[in-house]
């Protein structure tokens, strides 16, 4: 199967401070891909989807100020959680879509808020 | 919007037995439907998928059912083994562009 790449896997942080989440697709290129979190025992919850080249669309409740995404090539998007907090604590997990229409998943990022 | 209901929420096997798991969408416009499998700490890894125009796939001892007029697919996983032991999620989606509905998940346990 495909392989996304996500940096870091694992990030503590302090509650005020930002921190930036790397997404690689490393077999394909994708003009759009997807950001969710997974609170524990939960399913995936779509954040918002993000075009290369173009705006984020963000789900209802999620904030665009606050979750800065940054779509820079059909490989690469990066998730900032600004000014995190302690309920900002998550796995953060991005999904690509293959030109074939399947959606391959990272491995995710646990983020920490202290 | 698109709905998934998933059941049921956990499953317990003995080695060697089948499992199954249902899901019911209610977008009659979707036409893919992928299962994953998601371990503790990792995401979700894509295990088998069908798209609208086909009724069962089959992949070693996986197999997908779809029924597009009673709106729901399953995943059929036989001779069970421990390391199958993982959440699944099902999920649904209309258009490649768009992102996909997921189910709440099943956690399978199979036991020796």
């Amino acid at each position: 199967g495909a392989v996304v790449s996500q940096h870091p896997s694992r990030v503590i942080c302090k509650s005020g401070t930002s921190v930036k989440i790397e997404c690689r697709s490393l077999d394909f290129q994708a003009t759009t891909m997807f950001w969710y979190r997974q609170f524990p025992k939960q399913s995936l919850m779509l954040m918002a989807t993000s075009n290369e080249g173009s705006k984020a669309t963000y789900e209802q409740g999620v904030e665009k100020d606050k979750f800065l995404i940054n779509h820079a090539s059909l490989t690469l998007s990066t998730l900032t959680v600004t000014s995190a907090h302690p309920e900002d604590s998550s796995f953060y997990i991005c999904g690509w879509t293959s030109g074939t229409g399947e959606q391959y998943f990272g491995p995710g990022t646990r983020l920490t808020v202290t | 919007g698109e709905n998934v209901e998933q059941h049921p929420s956990t499953l317990s096997v003995q080695e060697g037995d089948s499992a199954v798991i249902k899901c019911t969408y209610s977008d009659s416009a979707s036409n893919y439907f992928p299962w994953y499998k998601q371990e503790l700490g990792k995401g979700p890894q894509l295990i088998i998928d069908i798209r609208s125009n086909v009724g069962e796939k089959k992949d070693q001892r996986i197999a997908v059912t779809l029924n597009k007029t009673a709106k729901h697919f399953s995943l059929h996983i036989t001779e069970t083994q421990p390391e199958d032991s993982a959440v699944y999620f099902c999920a649904a989606r209309a258009n490649s562009g768009y992102a996909l509905n997921f189910g709440k998940g099943t956690s399978l346990l199979v036991t020796p």
